[in-house]
């Protein structure tokens, strides 16, 4: 099976713009987590999606949002950027089979914001 | 709160062991999971524990004490290769989903 697939893999905005990340999970995956890391905070949880709906949202302002497809495909946007929202955006996948719904990780996009 | 602690780095040779100490303090508890990633890639998955113990496999274990709210990630015969960031996460029981809770990491350095 492929892997998780974000897209694209770095991206460069300016303070105030809009970016719309997208991740694409393993096939048959149903569950989306998006999660941010920074060097200062490590990783943090964004925010995950199941079967089209938000499950559960970490500790984030309102610009950061993000939906699912029916195929399971996700996106997350982040408006009005800001300086502190540079970071490697990371996507992960669970079929949420077995005990331990282990994730899996894509390889992030890295967003540099100036 | 939530909080999850572990040593920034640590640094060992090839050969020896080296024990990652976690220690959490979260909403609930429903499973703890170590995760390797490796400078400029996606972390990946190591270990899972939810019961009381150790989960050995290969030259990696984990344990668990969920009264002390402590874990430890052993690698053993250590190689260069092992250099990278190791993360603990818990999954926090007040919550639905897979959403994780993580450490830091803890960045190990191998020399030879």
């Amino acid at each position: 099976k492929a892997g998780v697939t974000q897209t694209p893999r770095y991206l460069i905005k300016t303070r105030g713009q809009q970016v719309t990340l997208s991740c694409s999970p393993i096939s048959g995956h149903r569950s989306v987590s998006w999660y941010q890391q920074t060097p200062g905070q490590g990783l943090q949880f964004l925010f995950e999606y199941f079967s089209e709906t938000q499950r559960n949202k970490g500790n984030f302002p309102g610009r950061f949002s993000g939906r699912q497809f029916s195929n399971s495909r996700s996106e997350m946007n982040v408006s009005t950027l800001e300086l502190g929202d540079s970071a490697l955006y990371l996507c992960a996948s669970s079929d949420q089979a077995g005990r331990s719904y282990e994730q899996y990780f894509g390889p992030g996009t890295r967003l540099t914001v100036t | 709160g939530q909080n999850i602690d572990q040593p920034t780095e640590m640094t060992a040779t090839e050969g020896a062991i080296v024990q990652i100490n976690c220690t959490y303090q979260t909403s609930g508890f429903n499973g703890l999971f170590w995760y390797q990633q490796h400078a400029g890639e996606a972390p990946t998955f190591l270990s899972y524990n939810v019961l009381d113990g150790l989960e050995e496999k290969g030259r990696f274990s984990s344990f668990l004490s969920r009264s002390k709210g402590y874990s430890y990630l052993l690698l053993k015969e250590l190689q260069m290769k092992d250099s990278a960031s190791y993360l603990c996460a818990v999954r926090p029981s007040n919550q639905a989903g897979t959403a994780l809770i993580f450490g830091k990491g803890t960045t190990l350095s191998v020399s030879s």
